[in-house]
């Protein structure tokens, strides 16, 4: 099983559809990272989350410790939002980033 | 635009080989990272540098080696390349040395090994 583990692996959506994207992590961590990778590969840090939740625009990001799991929401789905949504944490203690598998969003005019 | 360059931004060699990759990181940001991504591991932690000394080391083989010098700019090296070294490879910087802040990634690396 791996440490951090996402879902779903892809997702299709129509253009204006509420999108969640979800994350859940077995091993004790310091913060929780939502990076986007857009199809031409390059990555952009969209939250750093180690409690509650942040908003930035359409995107919002949650996070129970309790539970060890996050979630990315995006509202308003957009045809620019396809990429691949790739959860991270940081490991308490440790500098070691671990990454899960990424989900891959499609949304379709 | 990250603030992170990262060069070459594609590359292609033949096993056996040896290529250096380069990073600068955003202007006042002390710790760079960097990350391998490849088709089938998806994206691992290789190694992280602060303000020049190594911090922590993740996945990274032994035929891998990287550096930070005193200007911050970071070279990842890759030596007796083989096909599966084939990958993306990833710098990104942190004003931080703890891996608790935003991180900041380059474009990325593309190597191609044949």
């Amino acid at each position: 099983k791996n440490e951090v583990e996402q879902s779903p692996q892809n997702l299709t959506a129509q253009e204006g559809e509420f999108i969640t994207i979800n994350c859940s992590y077995s091993v004790g961590i310091s913060a929780l990272h939502w990076l986007q990778q857009h199809p031409g590969g390059g990555i952009v840090s969209l939250f750093m989350l180690s409690s509650g939740k942040k908003k930035h625009g359409r995107l919002i990001a949650t996070i129970n410790i309790q539970e060890k799991h996050s979630s990315l929401h995006i509202t308003a789905s957009h045809p620019r939002d396809s990429a691949v949504y790739i959860c991270a944490v940081t490991q308490g203690g440790s500098e070691k980033l671990v990454f899960g598998k990424g989900t891959k969003l499609t949304v379709n005019p | 635009d990250s603030g992170v360059t990262q060069t070459p931004k594609h590359l292609i060699t033949a096993t056996g080989q040896r290529v250096t990759l380069r990073c600068s990181p955003r202007s006042g940001d002390l710790s760079v990272y960097w990350y391998q991504q490849s088709l089938d591991q998806g994206l691992q932690f290789l190694i992280q540098y602060y303000n020049g000394e190594e911090r922590a080391k993740g996945n990274i083989l032994e035929r891998f080696s990287a550096q930070q010098f005193p200007d911050l700019h970071s070279e990842l090296n890759l030596s007796s390349l083989e096909l599966g070294d084939s990958a993306l490879y990833f710098c990104a910087s942190s004003p931080r040395w703890k891996n608790t802040g935003e991180l900041f990634f380059g474009e990325g690396s593309r190597l191609t090994v044949l």
